[in-house]
């Protein structure tokens, strides 16, 4: 692979389910992000992670969290979905810290009913 | 607050010349980027300016002025795969990325 791969593509999923995306990049990228992106919205930072074993968050981080225990993987998880959590998922990962170009993953369409 | 304002939708002619605008208020400014995103698809990086000034890179320039709060980018000899949405994004103090909601640009023959 090269790039950035997310799965699943997309998922319909029923309120109060626990669900993880995935995300894999293979560039050996330090920094990674997740994103939230919604109709008429500019994209939205859940949480981003500037090397393996940190995490923070970003604008919009409740309902989620994520993990980095190696630089290839950062999943986010949603412990409990909420319709409001209906929206399209960006994975992105950057060399360095937040000055540097993000690449970003094809993305996962979420729908919670 | 922090804020990103760009058209939501501009309409150009295939071959032509468009410009579409960035407004920004942020706290601090590390630098602003442009991404270019098509519909169903993920972002792709087009441009980043810190510096004053215009960037020109084949047939699409960016330009930057801090002092206005102001970017642009510009699309020359227009093609049908330029029907895209555009993304302006700032990088704040904190070094995160705020974007604006793109503008679609609809290219028609």
């Amino acid at each position: 692979i090269a790039g950035i791969t997310q799965a699943p593509t997309s998922q319909i999923l029923a309120a109060g389910r626990r669900m993880t995306l995935r995300c894999t990049q293979d560039m050996r990228h330090n920094a990674m992000y997740w994103y939230r992106q919604d109709l008429g919205l500019g994209l939205r930072l859940i949480h981003y992670s500037n090397t393996a074993g940190t995490t923070g968050k970003g604008e919009v981080p409740d309902g989620y969290s994520v993990s980095r225990a190696n630089t290839d993987d950062f999943p986010l998880t949603l412990a409990s979905a909420v319709p409001s959590q209906t929206s399209v998922y960006f994975c992105a990962s950057s060399d360095g810290q937040f000055t540097d170009t993000q690449y970003f993953g094809p993305g996962t369409r979420l729908t919670v009913l | 607050g922090q804020n990103i304002d760009q058209p939501t939708e501009m309409t150009a002619t295939e071959g032509a010349i468009v410009q579409i605008n960035c407004t920004y208020q942020t706290s601090g400014f590390n630098g602003l980027f442009w991404y270019q995103q098509h519909a169903g698809e993920a972002p792709t990086f087009l441009s980043y300016n810190v510096l004053d000034g215009l960037e020109e890179k084949g047939r699409f320039s960016s330009f930057l002025s801090r002092s206005k709060g102001y970017s642009y980018l510009l699309l020359k000899e227009l093609q049908m795969k330029d029907s895209a949405s555009y993304l302006c994004a700032t990088m704040d103090s904190n070094y995160q990325l705020i974007w604006g909601a793109g503008t679609k640009l609809i290219i028609k023959p």
